[in-house]
């Protein structure tokens, strides 16, 4: 099975600055997508952003930007201008065709400071 | 509409009893999965209906069982669950194949005391 890797357990960061989650994965695959998920405190769990491996270009939403290397497979997560409402437990995911599992990392739990 | 509801939001049991959580989404995603998740932690997979198919996670004990009725709707159902069953459990849907997203419902709190 693949393996998912999320080597910061807690990371914080001050409202308006920068902060970069770190996954990594394990895979024999060459065809995959990778995706991030948020999850508030108490609220469900949201996409954030979503990879496809045979593109090289990073994806991009809004404030929320990836930096895959998919030699490395490493797939990281920038938020720019963090805001209160980012706070939150955020996964790591990765799926590949043609099955329906996905995998999920261990979480970072990302805390704002005002 | 891309919401998928669960009901009920919380649940208390005792562990005798036999009770049933829904989940519903009307995207036409063919794929739909059970989650288990502990605070703090990611979700667990129990199982995933697609194609009509059901897979099991084989570590997933007998006392929770699920259904399908419709590719619309997915239940499970729970009896005589145990303390350590207690848990946020989460429904998701997805398009079936290639790479698409889950969408998550707002789970169900679930107490067995």
């Amino acid at each position: 099975a693949q393996t998912v890797t999320q080597s910061q357990p807690e990371m914080s960061v001050q409202e308006a600055e920068t902060v970069t989650l770190s996954c990594t994965y394990d895979t024999s695959e060459s065809d995959y997508y990778l995706f991030w998920y948020k999850q508030p405190p108490s609220r469900q769990m949201i996409l954030v952003i979503r990879q496809e491996a045979y593109k090289q270009q990073n994806a991009t939403e809004n404030r929320f930007s990836v930096n895959f290397q998919k030699a490395a497979k490493s797939f990281s997560l920038k938020i720019s201008d963090s805001q209160l409402g980012d706070a939150a437990m955020y996964f790591c995911a990765y799926r590949s065709p043609p099955g329906n599992q996905f995998y999920f990392g261990t979480g970072t739990s990302l805390t704002v400071i005002p | 509409d891309t919401e998928v509801t669960q009901t009920p939001k919380h649940l208390v049991m005792g562990m005798t009893n036999k009770k049933s959580l829904k989940c519903e989404q009307h995207m036409g995603h063919r794929a739909m999965y059970w989650y288990k998740q502990k605070a703090k932690k990611p979700p667990e997979l129990m199982f995933v209906y697609s194609y009509e198919k059901l897979s099991i996670n084989e570590s997933v004990p007998s006392r929770f069982s699920p259904e399908c009725p419709n590719s619309s709707l997915l239940n499970l159902h729970l009896h005589a669950l145990q303390p350590e069953d207690s848990a946020l459990y989460l429904c998701a849907s997805s398009l079936e194949g290639r790479g698409y997203e889950q969408y998550f419902g707002p789970g169900t709190r679930l107490t067995v005391t």
